[in-house]
């Protein structure tokens, strides 16, 4: 078992719907949650955190943690065609010095 | 300001060179972490500093992996002896470090080993 796991897609999804992106994790030690994106031939460029179990919105962007389930997820709304990328989920350890455990990407494409 | 800049952006070598691979952190950024990227791999952690020490080389795949840092600032990674299966974007990032752990990363130096 992958230590995070998303699913690879691609999510197709039309231009201004939702985008519902799910990240698992396998380490309940696991303190704070990221959601990078990526596009591509780039490096990854953060979107927002989370560290506490619930919502967290930031502009068209809202990350949801729930650590009972060990699950995170990301969703996009009014979703452009810039949005279309590869999102990463990570997370990490504070007692494992902050180095993040990136999940595989699910790569994102917004159709006009 | 700045961000974190590495170079070069683009190295092509063939197989048995030693590279040279340089992250410049964000000013003040006392973390320093290095990544690789390669296909079928996804994002892998290779070290981490906190100001000049390594208190986590966990992710270096071999010990033809090494990685320096020098007044708490620029960092270098160097292969030696390079193999095909080197060929990755690597990627440094850095954070405040303490509880400040949000990384922010560099543009990435894509290595090419013939």
């Amino acid at each position: 078992q992958k230590e995070v796991e998303q699913n690879s897609g691609p999510l197709s999804v039309p231009e201004g719907a939702i985008a519902s992106l799910n990240c698992t994790y396998s380490d309940r030690g696991s303190q704070s949650f990221f959601w990078y994106r990526q596009y591509s031939g780039k490096s990854p460029e953060l979107i927002m955190f989370i560290y506490s179990n619930g919502d967290k919105e930031d502009g068209r962007f809202t990350a949801q943690l729930n650590k009972a389930s060990q699950y995170v997820s990301l969703l996009i709304r009014d979703s452009q065609p810039s949005d279309s990328a590869t999102y990463l989920c990570a997370v990490n350890r504070r007692a494992a010095g902050n180095k993040l455990t990136f999940g595989g990407g699910t790569r994102v494409l917004v159709k006009p | 300001g700045a961000g974190v800049s590495q170079s070069p952006s683009n190295k092509v070598t063939e197989k048995g060179k030693d590279v040279e691979l340089r992250c410049d952190p964000i000013s003040g950024h006392t973390a320093l972490y290095w990544y690789r990227q390669s296909l079928g791999q996804g994002l892998e952690f290779l070290i981490y500093f906190q100001g000049n020490s390594a208190p986590d080389k966990s992710g270096l795949p071999s010990d033809r992996f090494s990685a320096e840092r020098t007044g708490g600032s620029v960092s270098t990674l160097t292969i030696q002896r390079t193999q095909q299966e080197d060929s990755a974007v690597y990627l440094c990032a850095s954070s405040r470090g303490g509880d400040q752990e949000t990384q922010y990363f560099g543009p990435g130096t894509r290595l090419l080993v013939l």
